[in-house]
């Protein structure tokens, strides 16, 4: 089975601190995206990846970057945290092309609260 | 643009008791429909597809969805639920281009024993 590993599944941060949330996936997949979920609104896209080095913004990127130095690994990161950003992260991978017949596979989460 | 709605944040109903969660879309261009589902403290799962052809499609764990052109809506029912059918269900849209997908707000199931 596909596995995608987000290294932490509860995080504390302190307002103005560099945030790094790392993802990573062993099968292979050319494509990887970072959600944002958040009770009432969903899940929203912040950032996506369709190859190594390649970045495309989402619908929320603001406040975010991304690092994709390797296939199976995407970072989000925060460059200085603020409490609005207190959520549910979720990465996800899919194969390139199959995601209308596959659909992506998602990591558990990483629930960040800043404060 | 794509859109999703989600009308009902939550729905409880009795243990084997027929289950409707409604979804309508909204796009300008041919559709691509999607029914995921995130059991507690996890990620969310694909539960069942719309790609083209029969307007009624099954999925995983005896779910089905009715695509309807006419009314923009894709809702996902279940005859009989359980238990562990308590989750919350996403739906989701994908109009072409970037290989990726627009998601509903999500209802939460929950199932009353």
């Amino acid at each position: 089975d596909v596995k995608v590993t987000q290294s932490s599944r509860y995080l504390v941060k302190r307002t103005g601190e560099k945030v790094f949330l790392e993802c990573v996936q062993d099968m292979d997949h050319e494509n990887m995206f970072w959600y944002r979920q958040d009770p009432g609104l969903g899940l929203r896209l912040i950032y996506f990846s369709y190859d190594v080095k390649m970045k495309e913004k989402g619908d929320i990127p603001e406040g975010y970057s991304v690092s994709r130095e390797k296939k199976e690994r995407f970072s989000l990161i925060l460059e200085s945290a603020s409490t609005n950003q207190t959520s549910m992260y979720l990465c996800a991978s899919s194969l390139a092309g199959t995601i209308r017949n596959y659909g992506y596979t998602f990591g558990s989460g990483t629930r960040l609260t800043v404060v | 643009a794509q859109s999703v709605t989600q009308l009902d944040s939550q729905v409880p109903v009795f243990e084997e008791a027929p289950v409707e969660l409604r979804c309508n879309y909204s796009s300008s261009v041919s559709v691509y429909l999607f029914w995921y589902v995130q059991y507690p403290n996890q990620g969310l799962q694909l539960l069942l597809k719309y790609l083209s052809g029969s307007t009624l499609v099954k999925g995983i764990n005896g779910f089905e969805a009715e695509f309807n052109k006419s009314q923009t809506s894709f809702h996902l029912r279940k005859p009989s639920v359980h238990i562990s059918d308590t989750a919350e269900y996403f739906c989701a849209v994908d109009s072409g281009g970037y290989q990726k997908v627009t998601f509903g707000t999500g209802t939460k199931l929950q199932v009353i024993p």
